[in-house]
């Protein structure tokens, strides 16, 4: 079993929609928790941190289930520009500065 | 600007030979890691350092190198004992406070491509 699992997509979405997907974690004991953006062939930039009452960031919002180890990302009033691939990014607490990455989740916004 | 760079963009490889792939920060962060990417698979850690002189291997170390000499410099050699090298590399530093919610930031990565 994959310590993050993400569903791989890709989630096609209607410009001005609403989108959400999950991303589960192995390691109960997980305290740090990260969604990453990735565009085609770029660099991972870092999009939130979860915290554990959820977090909202604009248009993003992030939410962390313990008892069930997952987090979620909420997407509203999707633009073209959020066509892109997440990556669902786990510290456990054991291990520090060493992240577990999912391999991501890819949203495809269309006009 | 501070930020991450990495050189080349793109390499190529002959079977048999070693590559160094270059990474430098200015954003006088101590600890720097080196990530591999693979179609449909997450990152993978292949080494990483929390301050000068000293590193650590992470899950993939076989068959690549590193060096720390400069808080700033950490490059990366694939060697010929690693048989499968074509992928993206990338590499990140991060500062070492500490906290859980120290995150990590990306340089724009090389594509190694072998001949």
């Amino acid at each position: 079993r994959k310590e993050v699992e993400q569903d791989p997509g890709p989630f096609n979405v209607p410009e001005g929609a609403t989108v959400a997907f999950n991303c589960t974690y192995s390691n109960s004991a997980s305290q740090s928790f990260f969604w990453y953006r990735q565009d085609c062939r770029k660099e991972p930039k870092l999009l939130m941190s979860v915290y554990s009452s959820g977090n909202e960031d604009g248009r993003f919002t992030a939410q962390l289930n313990r008892a069930s180890q997952y987090i979620s990302l909420l997407i509203r009033d999707s633009k073209l520009s959020d066509s892109a691939t997440y990556l669902c990014v786990v510290r456990p607490t054991d291990s520090w500065g060493k992240l577990q990455f999912g391999a991501g989740t890819q949203v495809v916004v269309t006009p | 600007d501070g930020g991450i760079t990495q050189s080349p963009k793109y390499l190529f490889r002959k079977e048999g030979q070693n590559v160094t792939l270059s990474c430098e920060q200015n954003l006088n962060h101590d600890a720097m890691y080196w990530y591999r990417q693979d179609p449909g698979q997450g990152l993978r850690l292949i080494y990483y350092s929390q301050i000068v002189n000293d590193f650590q291997k992470g899950d993939i170390a076989e068959g690549y190198s590193v060096s720390r000499e400069k808080k700033e410099s950490f490059p990366l050699t694939v060697t010929s004992a690693q048989k499968n090298p074509t992928a993206f590399y990338l590499c990140a530093s991060s500062t070492r406070r500490g906290s859980l919610q120290e995150t990590q930031y990306f340089g724009p990565g090389t594509r190694l491509l072998v001949l």
